[in-house]
């Protein structure tokens, strides 16, 4: 079945540091969501890219989708404790319908 | 407005045994699911419905049974549950094409 490959596992920075966590996919994909889960807590959606070469910023986030779209990316700038959590890509296999492919997660642990 | 409200929280059950986990959605969401996260594998999807009356299977269904009889309510039913299925489920929900899902606060089961 589909796959969405992420990495890197674990991704431990100084404040200030920045953070990429990458999502990959040996077959194309329709699109891919992100989402963010603090410790305990439940996933939260953050953004989702559909074109190829998509390019969305939220502040300090930033995110990328390939021009292929077998790829993504999160890339946060001068993280911040507030940022530490679990990290998701997920392909929605049926647009809307939340039949969601989850990657296995980044999770950022963050030194103050 | 409560969003995706999913009870109970935690519960502990032993093998052979049968339960129920509930989620109900207020938000008039046409898309609900349920998945189970573990430990290093992210989120994988059990089984999602497109609408009352409508269900079909994700990823992981075997072992649990699901129904949608009405548009606020998708539960999950636990039909002789084993310890492989100690795991924290969540529900989700998103409406039309938007994408986003709304996940609930989640159950953490432990089967013994």
């Amino acid at each position: 079945g589909q796959q969405v490959m992420q990495i890197p596992q674990y991704q431990h920075v100084q404040e200030g540091e920045d953070f990429t966590t990458y999502c990959n996919s040996s077959t194309t994909l329709s699109n891919i969501q992100w989402y963010k889960q603090r410790p305990g807590g439940h996933p939260v959606f953050l953004i989702q890219l559909v074109k190829s070469g998509e390019v969305k910023k939220q502040k300090r986030l930033t995110f990328q989708f390939g021009e292929a779209k077998k790829n993504s990316s999160l890339h946060i700038t001068a993280t911040q404790t507030t940022d530490v959590g679990t990290y998701f890509c997920a392909e929605d296999l049926i647009q809307g319908a939340q039949k969601l492919v989850f990657g296995q997660g980044t999770r950022l642990t963050i030194n103050p | 407005n409560a969003g995706v409200t999913q009870t109970p929280k935690f519960q502990v059950l032993k093998t052979g045994q049968s339960m129920t986990l509930q989620c109900a959605q207020d938000m008039n969401h046409e898309y609900m699911s349920w998945y189970r996260q573990d430990p290093g594998m992210g989120l994988r999807l059990i089984h999602y419905s497109v609408g009352a009356g409508i269900t079909d299977q994700g990823e992981v269904p075997n072992g649990y049974n699901v129904s949608r009889s009405t548009t606020e309510d998708f539960p999950l039913r636990l039909l002789s549950a084993a310890p492989s299925q100690t795991s924290v489920y969540f529900c989700a929900s998103s409406y039309g094409q938007s994408a986003e899902a709304f996940f609930g606060q989640g159950t953490r089961l432990t089967v013994v």
